[in-house]
């Protein structure tokens, strides 16, 4: 069965614009997590959604929102981009979300570039 | 909140030697997982360890879910050059609804 599918994969934008990036999860898979890792550094969780619900937040400013839809496919926005926001943005999918102990299984992420 | 901490940060091996790394948290965990993240791809995941005491193997990988609850290790044996990467531990709490990561620890493996 299909993976979780992050696109794009790749993009460049400039400061002060606003990027969405997509997320479809593993089919049957109702959560969907949001992680930033910056080079060098480790996975910091941005939020998760559970049947359109956001669930769960991490401490990252308002410009980070996200959103899930009835198909469990999840977006997330940023918006007035900085340079600190270039990183890999990695989505995780799970059955029924992180506070089951369920494992999570990522897509390859999308890069983004903040010039 | 609750920390894990992972160590080593990093590891320069050779290619054929066993290697170990270990995660131990503040509190109880219920779950632990590990995953390995290659250069510009999605962390995948390895193995996945729900009970204290278990221990599972994966190919040349054997990872144990410690006994106290609130350490695991990791092991690779006999090291080949894909196993460079980044490896992360993730654990969760009875009373938390989140996973909690660790920093990572990377290898790398001597010419």
């Amino acid at each position: 069965k299909a993976g979780v599918t992050q696109t794009p994969r790749y993009l460049i934008k400039t400061r002060g614009q606003q990027v969405t990036l997509s997320c479809s999860p593993i089919s049957g898979h109702r959560s969907v997590s949001w992680y930033q890792q910056t080079p060098g550094q480790g996975l910091q969780f941005l939020f998760e959604y559970f049947s359109e619900t956001q669930r769960n937040k991490g401490n990252f400013p308002g410009r980070f929102s996200g959103r899930q839809f009835s198909n469990s496919r999840s977006e997330m926005n940023v918006s007035t981009l900085e340079l600190g926001d270039s990183a890999l943005y990695l989505c995780a999918s799970s059955p029924h979300g992180q506070f089951s102990g369920n494992t999570i299984y990522f897509g390859e992420g999308s890069w983004l570039t903040v010039v | 909140g609750q920390q894990l901490n992972q160590s080593p940060q990093s590891m320069f091996i050779q290619e054929g030697e066993d290697v170990s790394m270990n995660c131990t948290s503040s509190s109880i965990f219920n779950t632990w997982l590990w995953y390995k993240q290659d250069p510009g791809e999605g962390p995948v995941l390895l193995i996945a360890l729900y009970k204290a005491g278990e221990l599972t193997s994966n190919g040349r990988l054997t990872a144990q879910f410690g006994i106290t609850r609130k350490d695991s290790f990791l092991n690779i044996s006999a090291s080949i050059p894909s196993d460079v990467g980044i490896y992360f531990c993730a654990g969760q709490s009875f009373n938390e609804d989140q996973l909690i990561w660790g920093a990572g620890t990377k290898l790398i493996i001597k010419p």
